[in-house]
């Protein structure tokens, strides 16, 4: 079972309209998260990451959010535009590990209509 | 955008063909890795490297080979390309992260070696 479950698979939503995705994780001892952007046919690109004591933080229309306790993070988008259609991954840090182990979500391709 | 390079992007070669996919980067960074990617499927780490001449394989099994003999350079080898191999391979190198928090580093990618073995 991956250690990192993403929601929903996939989105689609109309241009201007806002989204929340989803990232639930097991990975512990949990050190930081990092959700990345990756379009069609090119590498992951980060947009923002979370460490432990943080709960909230905001990249223009993207805002991060993370409740450790429950181990849950989510990406809200806001005002939607067609150029975030994308693939939204998170990436887990787990601290715990020998070597620096990073576990990927599968991810949740957003599609925005116009 | 991120100085991290891959060639070739798209590739389509015979069964028993010899590849080497090829990854450098200019920002100095210790650490690089090689991830397999399928659609819809997470990444898959297949190699990495903590620096100069330090190669480790990763979690996924691979037929793959690789070399770290400058800092910037960090290519992969198919000796023997099967149609299994077919997938994305994604390079990428890691930035030294926030001072005194372990793990912050950010993944800088390379824009992907598609490959198709017929």
């Amino acid at each position: 079972k991956n250690q990192v479950e993403q929601s929903p698979q996939s989105l689609i939503i109309l241009e201007g309209k806002n989204c929340t995705l989803q990232c639930n994780y097991t990975v512990s001892p949990f050190s930081n998260l990092r959700w990345y952007k990756q379009d069609t046919g090119r590498g992951p690109v980060s947009l923002t990451i979370m460490t432990f004591s943080e709960n909230t933080k905001s990249n223009g229309r993207y805002t991060a959010t993370l409740d450790a306790d429950t181990k849950q993070s989510s990406l809200h988008i806001t005002a939607s535009q067609l150029s975030d259609s994308a693939s939204y991954i998170c990436v887990v840090y787990d601290r715990g590990s020998t070597l620096g182990r990073l576990y990927f979500g599968r991810g949740t391709q957003l599609t925005v209509w116009p | 955008e991120a100085d991290i390079y891959q060639t070739p992007r798209y590739l389509v070669i015979g069964t028993g063909k010899k590849i080497t996919l090829e990854c450098s980067q200019t920002m100095g960074h210790d650490k690089m890795y090689w991830y397999q990617q399928d659609p819809g499927m997470e990444l898959h780490l297949i190699h990495y490297s903590y620096g100069v001449n330090s190669t480790e394989k990763g979690d996924l099994s691979s037929e793959s080979t690789v070399s770290r003999i400058r800092t910037e350079h960090f290519p992969l080898t198919l000796e023997s390309a099967r149609p299994s191999h077919t997938s994305q391979y994604l390079c990428a190198s890691v930035s030294p992260g926030l001072a005194g928090e372990e793990g912050t580093g950010e993944l800088f990618f390379g824009e992907g070696s598609r490959l198709t073995v017929l």
